[in-house]
């Protein structure tokens, strides 16, 4: 059964600072990872997604990496602002494709402080 | 257009009325989802449908009753629920095929209370 972990559970920084989030998973056989970020009572918004061929991807701010061997990928952000602020998600789709039962992690929380 | 719509946004329900839950998506994803998400929780599965067809139950209480009239729309049907249902209800949407990137996209969620 696969397991999905993010740490930290929380995480505070002042602003301009850059970051990076972990996700870690138990097996490596997956379809793809995709990172998340969800706001208070909001539903997820999809920042970045990465296939299980690739070994990262960008978008603005974010570059996320995946390391199927040792079940890691990260989300780096760059000079982080206090709209960044949200719970950010990872989460694991299998290796079957199709439509994905994915697995999620526990998530992080982030906030950053102007 | 990459948007998954919901409706209501708030819904307030008894624990004898019958309300539902609607999801819409213009995107030709032929996978849809009901997910049920708690406070500080990540999104739980609940339903998935491919191609119209309900593909995966994940021992949902017969409470909720999912349904997909066309390849767009979404239905959950909720009936007799408990105050412990009261969370924040998920839909999302996929494509299907292999060799794809089967990216989810979400919507932005009914918050449901049951008094």
């Amino acid at each position: 059964k696969q397991e999905v972990t993010q740490i930290p559970a929380a995480l505070s920084v002042p602003e301009g600072e850059n970051l990076v989030l972990n996700c870690s998973f138990t097996d490596s056989a997956i379809y793809n990872l995709q990172w998340f970020r969800q706001d208070p009572g909001k539903g997820l918004t999809s920042l970045l997604l990465i296939q299980s061929s690739q070994r990262e991807q960008t978008s603005g701010r974010l570059n996320a990496s995946l390391d199927k061997s040792s079940g890691r990928s990260t989300l780096y952000i760059a000079a982080s602002q206090p709209g960044d602020s949200a719970t950010y998600l990872c989460a694991v789709g299998p290796l079957s494709g199709g439509y994905q039962k994915v697995t999620f992690g526990t998530g992080t929380k982030l906030q950053v402080i102007p | 257009d990459t948007e998954v719509t919901q409706t209501p946004k708030h819904l307030v329900m008894g624990m004898t009325n019958k309300k539902s839950l609607k999801c819409e998506q213009h995107m030709g994803h032929r996978a849809m989802y009901w997910y049920k998400q708690k406070a500080k929780k990540p999104p739980e599965l609940m339903f998935v449908y491919s191609y119209e067809k309900l593909s995966i139950n994940e021992s949902v209480p017969s409470r909720f009753s999912p349904e997909c009239p066309n390849s767009s729309l979404l239905n959950l049907h909720l009936h007799a629920l408990q105050p412990e249902d009261s969370a924040l209800y998920l839909c999302a949407s996929s494509q299907m095929d292999r060799g794809l990137s089967n990216e989810q996209f979400f919507g932005p969620g009914t918050r449901l209370t049951v008094l």
